[in-house]
């Protein structure tokens, strides 16, 4: 049964770099009709897509984030990570990792991790 | 501001049916699939309807999904307290080139 599990720092300072990795367990990351994606969550507030990539390299990106966003994936560990630069309060937030099933157009998010807090303070 | 417009809350009563609309334009639910997802009060969200309509492995088919236009529903038949929870619809929008979500209205059960 594939499981994903996000992991890093969960307090980040002002004007740094968050980063998270999502490490996928039964199933690889390189599969043909899998996408892998992060969603973010406000405290409070509603889903948040943030971008996808495919274990080609090809990445998505949402356009409200996309200067500061990049997400890359390490074939070898079976993981994909985040990095969110310049951070603020306002990218304080619960972080998901999720697979992206078939199309990423027309596809699903079917399995998602549990989410870590990240919280952005000095 | 969701790009995908929710109404901000639903309730219903056990045993009743209810309904929570999810409404869109030309560049995401008119011309691609809606997804749904359950998010249970301190979880992560749960694939409930993906493809307007179609359901997962161990979803009930107590919960469906339609489409028409611009807009999306997702019904819930024989309503139980253990589906309290925020509803969320997702689409691809091609102008913005990325996924939307709607708000994500909270369900009471009453």
């Amino acid at each position: 049964q594939l499981q994903l599990q996000e992991s890093g720092p969960g307090l980040v300072k002002p004007s740094e770099t968050l980063s998270l990795t999502c490490t996928v367990s039964g199933g690889s990351i390189s599969s043909s009709s899998s996408y892998w994606g992060w969603i973010r969550q406000p405290p409070g507030k509603g889903l948040e897509w943030i971008g996808n990539i495919y274990y080609g390299g090809s990445t998505y990106y949402n356009s409200s984030l996309k200067s500061r966003v990049t997400i890359s994936v390490d074939t070898s560990k079976n993981q994909f990570s985040l990095n969110l630069s310049s951070v603020t309060a306002a990218d304080s937030a619960v972080y998901y990792c999720a697979r992206h099933k078939e199309n990423i157009y027309f596809g699903h998010m079917d399995v998602w991790g549990k989410g870590t807090t990240v919280i952005v303070s000095s | 501001q969701s790009v995908l417009t929710q109404p901000p809350s639903a309730s219903g009563t056990p045993g009743q049916r209810v309904t929570i609309s999810c409404s869109g334009s030309s560049s995401n639910i008119g011309s691609n699939t809606v997804n749904w997802y359950q998010q249970l009060p301190g979880t992560a969200p749960k694939l409930l309807i993906y493809s307007n309509n179609q359901r997962p492995s161990g979803v009930p088919d107590r919960f469906s999904g339609s489409k028409s236009g611009t807009s999306a529903s997702l019904a819930i038949s024989g309503l139980q307290s253990e589906d309290e929870a925020d509803y969320y619809c997702a689409a691809w929008d091609d102008s913005l080139n990325g996924w939307v979500f709607g708000g994500g209205p909270k369900l009471t059960v009453l």
